[in-house]
């Protein structure tokens, strides 16, 4: 079946510029995760969205930093007057979050997004 | 938050077993191992969970002692395709447990 899919894969923008990124979960997962990687480094934990409950959003690096996940279905990142230091890799998963442990996430291959 | 500690680098000969360990000193009853292998330009894998003991699956074994404040996978005989980063997770559900770190860089040589 289709994985995790996002859009789009490439994205440069001027600083200051606002920018969104798509994220389109596998079909059924209540669980999505939005990561940030910056080269050679490890996933940075952005936010989680679970059903329909309120998203965490703890792992948000500043205010310009936002999501909503519609219908709990697809999610959008949306950066608001981007910085250089945001040029990163930003990773969607999905899963379907068991009772009592966290599921097995399922990946994106990332948008790479380069702030000049 | 549990956060793991891991080797940053290793470097094992094609055909050789490999494992890394994990350590994993405020695991949390409610908290599962999981480790994820990432590709260059690529998202993460999952690769194998437990709670305890031991668990294997198709691709490795996951080694995990009475303590659980460690963790150890197990790759069988590596080849060049395993050349990889291997991050190492402890959590339960909710992703405010969940912290990837900077992973285990593999190299396998020829």
């Amino acid at each position: 079946g289709a994985g995790v899919s996002q859009s789009p894969s490439n994205k440069v923008t001027e600083k200051g510029k606002d920018v969104e990124l798509r994220c389109d979960p596998i079909s059924g997962h209540t669980a999505l995760y939005w990561y940030r990687q910056s080269l050679g480094q490890g996933l940075e934990f952005l936010i989680y969205f679970q059903g329909n409950s309120a998203p965490d959003k703890s792992g948000l690096p500043s205010d310009r930093f936002s999501a909503e996940r519609t219908g709990g279905s697809v999610s959008t990142l949306t950066i608001q007057r981007t910085q250089q230091e945001d040029s990163a890799v930003y990773l969607c998963a999905s899963s379907l979050a068991a009772s009592g442990r966290a599921g097995e996430q399922y990946f994106g291959p990332g948008t790479r997004l380069t702030v000049t | 938050l549990a956060k793991t500690t891991q080797p940053i680098s290793m470097d094992s000969y094609e055909g050789q077993e490999v494992n890394i360990t994990c350590s994993h000193n405020n695991i949390a009853t409610n908290d599962y191992i999981t480790w994820y292998q990432q590709f260059p330009s690529q998202g993460p894998r999952f690769i194998i969970q437990g709670y305890k003991t031991k668990v294997t699956n198709e691709v490795a074994s996951l080694f995990i002692p009475a303590d659980r404040k460690s963790s150890t996978l197990s790759l069988p005989r590596v080849s060049l395709s395993d050349t990889a980063v291997y991050y190492c997770l402890v959590g339960a559900a909710g992703a405010n447990n969940l912290f990837f770190g900077t992973g285990t860089r593999l190299t396998v040589i020829p």
